[in-house]
């Protein structure tokens, strides 16, 4: 199956700085990666789709890019509301994974 | 407004089963796939399983074959999860996830999840 290897494992930046948050596949997935936010206690938001798609309702502070191998999700002009877990998921390869996750904390 | 209520998670013994359900409301269920994934503390998102708009079309993650099932009822808008020959890691939130509007194999919404927890 198709590892999905993020980085970093945490992040610690200050509002009105930008993220940059990376995700690797053992294998090439093509455009086929998406990433999620989950905030505590709640469930997961899908973000991004087919690498560089922002969701329904999601607003340009948030983009994707990426090809192959590796994601990057990039989050401009952070603010408190951002503090979440950012997981990426591909679904090129059967069966679909996951990774395991970025805590990015908001100071 | 969608959304995805998750139940009939709880503490099982090793061996045992459970039936989960996931009641759908807002969004014409019956044209949507859906999907199990289970969030494993440690390790993260699992999916688990999926399941066509007329039940067809479905598929299992290894770990899960042949003990789980996966089902749906077009005309209850409930989709049901379920597992036997429960193992310790089956532990875990299972969350109930509509295909999202942007391809059947990305996941939005998400329900809320049920906790499953498989111990003596």
């Amino acid at each position: 199956e198709v590892v999905l290897t993020q980085s970093p494992a945490t992040l610690s930046l200050s509002p009105g700085e930008r993220a940059t948050l990376s995700c690797r596949a053992s294998q090439p997935i093509g455009f086929y990666s998406a990433w999620y936010q989950q905030k505590p206690g709640r469930s997961p938001r899908l973000l991004i789709y087919d690498a560089s798609n922002r969701a329904t309702g999601i607003p340009p502070r948030f983009s994707g890019s990426g090809s192959g191998t590796d994601f990057t999700l990039t989050i401009n002009n952070l603010e408190p509301e951002d503090s979440a877990v950012y997981f990426c998921q591909q679904r090129d390869i059967w069966p679909y994974t996951f990774g395991q996750g970025t805590k990015l904390e908001i100071k | 407004e969608v959304d995805l209520v998750e139940s009939g998670g709880g503490l099982v013994p090793p061996g045992g089963s459970l039936r989960l359900s996931c009641a759908a409301s807002g969004f014409p269920f019956s044209v949507y796939w859906m999907h199990w994934v289970r969030e494993v503390k440690g390790k993260g998102m699992v999916w688990v399983a999926r399941i066509g708009v007329d039940g067809s079309g479905i598929s299992y993650a290894d770990a899960v074959k042949g003990r789980f099932s996966i089902s749906r009822d077009n005309t209850k808008n409930t989709l049901y999860l379920e597992m036997n020959s429960l193992r310790p890691e089956d532990t875990g939130v299972y969350y109930c996830a509509k295909a999202s509007d942007h391809g059947v194999n990305w996941f939005d919404p998400w329900g809320r999840g049920t906790l499953v927890t498989v111990s003596s």
